[in-house]
């Protein structure tokens, strides 16, 4: 049974704070991606990875970066949480497709839903 | 940027109506996709759609690439509880990325 889990469910941070958000998947997906979820906006891509160390932005990157030292593992770094990023945060995996990135099925994870005080 | 609008907003059906929503853009999209995500839970694939005129079923589900390429509906037959939740639509844009529509919040009246 595929699988991605995030680290919390829920998460309350301090304006100003640094504030790490992990995702493990164990189906040796190459794609990770993370996502926000805002009610009336759907899914916004923040950052996305196709490989160990390599990362790239997607539509929402400003005031956040990533991290994928393993395959497996993909971070989400807030460098300092601000109230705006108060939000739903999806992780998801998906296979390599030869042609296209993001062709194939995204499993997501539970979310995190962080709040920034 | 390629955009989704996606309708309706939300809906409050009572059990066993059948339901009907839609997606549509002003671009061109190779792939539609269909996702619910369940209260509390992470969106999960409903149904993928890979060519224009397409129609898909999945159970009471049925869904389908428009002609154009520009739009897509889906439809719930006999809707029960469990339907309960909010389905995504996703366009696969020209640079490979999905797009995302802003969902429509299915709530069944008891």
């Amino acid at each position: 049974d595929v699988k991605v889990t995030q680290s919390s469910r829920y998460l309350v941070k301090r304006t100003g704070e640094k504030v790490f958000l992990e995702c493990v998947q164990d189906m040796d997906h190459e794609n990770m991606f993370w996502y926000r979820q805002d009610p009336g906006l759907g899914l916004r891509l923040i950052y996305f990875s196709y490989d160990v160390k390599m990362k790239e932005k997607g539509d929402i990157p400003e005031g956040y970066s990533v991290s994928r030292e393993k395959k497996e593992r993909f971070s989400l770094i807030l460098e300092s949480a601000s109230t705006n990023q108060t939000s739903m945060y999806l992780c998801a995996s998906s296979p390599f497709d030869s042609y296209r990135v993001n062709y194939n099925e995204q499993f997501f994870g539970p979310g995190t839903r962080l709040t920034v005080l | 940027g390629q955009q989704l609008n996606q309708s309706p907003q939300s809906m409050f059906i009572q059990e066993g109506e059948d339901v009907s929503m839609n997606c549509t853009s002003s671009s061109i999209f190779n792939t539609w996709l269909w996702y619910k995500q369940d209260p509390g839970e992470g969106p999960v694939l409903l149904i993928a759609l890979y060519k224009a005129g397409e129609l898909t079923s999945n159970g009471r589900l049925t869904a389908q690439f428009g002609i154009t390429r520009k739009d897509s509906f889906l439809n719930i037959s006999a809707s029960i509880p469990s339907d309960v939740g909010i389905y995504f639509c996703a366009g696969l844009g020209s640079n490979y990325q999905l797009i995302w529509g802003a969902g429509t919040k299915l709530i069944i009246k008891p």
